[in-house]
């Protein structure tokens, strides 16, 4: 069925150094991708996204390459700051017509002074 | 414009009561997804809404139904609450109008229920 892989966590990092995280994705069909972040004690605000193949995603100095053929959709940046900490959920809206979202269970990322 | 709203911003219930959590959408939005997000979990899909009527629901039982109304707004009901139904849970709205399926959350609900 319909899943997302992301990289377990948590991650702690030290200001301006580099993040990934991974996300692979199971779809059905030909799924548009996102990324969303969640700040403590908020709802999820969508980061980025990318809907089809080879798109790139970018906000906020985060990026993310939709790749058909490893279906997956990393996220980077390459200088994260204290105010990136959060937990980021790869997600992709599933088949049929009621776009739904599938989310993997999220990455808590800690970046320190 | 204003964003999604959700309320009450925490509840506590006893297992066994039921909850009615309340959601207003977007303006211009006219379809609303439930999410429900345990602890250290993703959101899980509960169900969603367009124009009204039910269009599509994850792996929940019946004791989880919802409404939309008019306005958009919708309302999420759990009967006969269990202990694992403590919670975030968010809701989303979105225009089905357009190429444009972004869904745009609202900041959730925290339901414990003991």
């Amino acid at each position: 069925g319909d899943s997302v892989t992301q990289m377990e966590g948590p991650v702690t990092l030290s200001e301006e150094a580099f993040l990934t995280i991974n996300c692979t994705y199971t779809a059905t069909g030909y799924p548009s991708l996102f990324w969303y972040v969640q700040y403590p004690g908020e709802g999820l605000q969508l980061l980025l996204k990318a809907t089809k193949a080879d798109d790139k995603g970018s906000n906020k100095g985060f990026e993310a390459t939709y790749r058909k053929e490893t279906t997956s959709f990393h996220l980077e940046k390459g200088s994260v700051q204290v105010s990136d900490s959060a937990v980021y959920f790869c997600a992709f809206f599933s088949g049929g017509s009621n776009y739904k979202l599938t989310f993997g269970k999220g990455t808590l990322l800690t970046v320190n002074p | 414009e204003t964003g999604v709203t959700q309320s009450p911003t925490h509840l506590i219930k006893t297992r066994g009561q039921q909850v009615t959590l309340r959601c207003s959408s977007q303006s211009g939005h006219n379809t609303v997804s439930w999410y429900q997000q345990a602890l250290g979990q993703g959101p899980q899909f509960i169900f969603q809404y367009y124009r009204e009527e039910e269009n599509g629901r994850g792996n929940f039982p019946p004791r989880f139904s919802g409404l939309q109304f008019p306005n958009y707004s919708s309302e999420l009901n759990v009967n006969a609450l269990e202990l694992d139904d403590s919670a975030l849970y968010l809701c989303a709205s979105s225009s089905q109008a357009g190429v444009d399926y972004e869904q745009y959350f609202g900041p959730g609900t925290r339901l414990t229920v003991t």
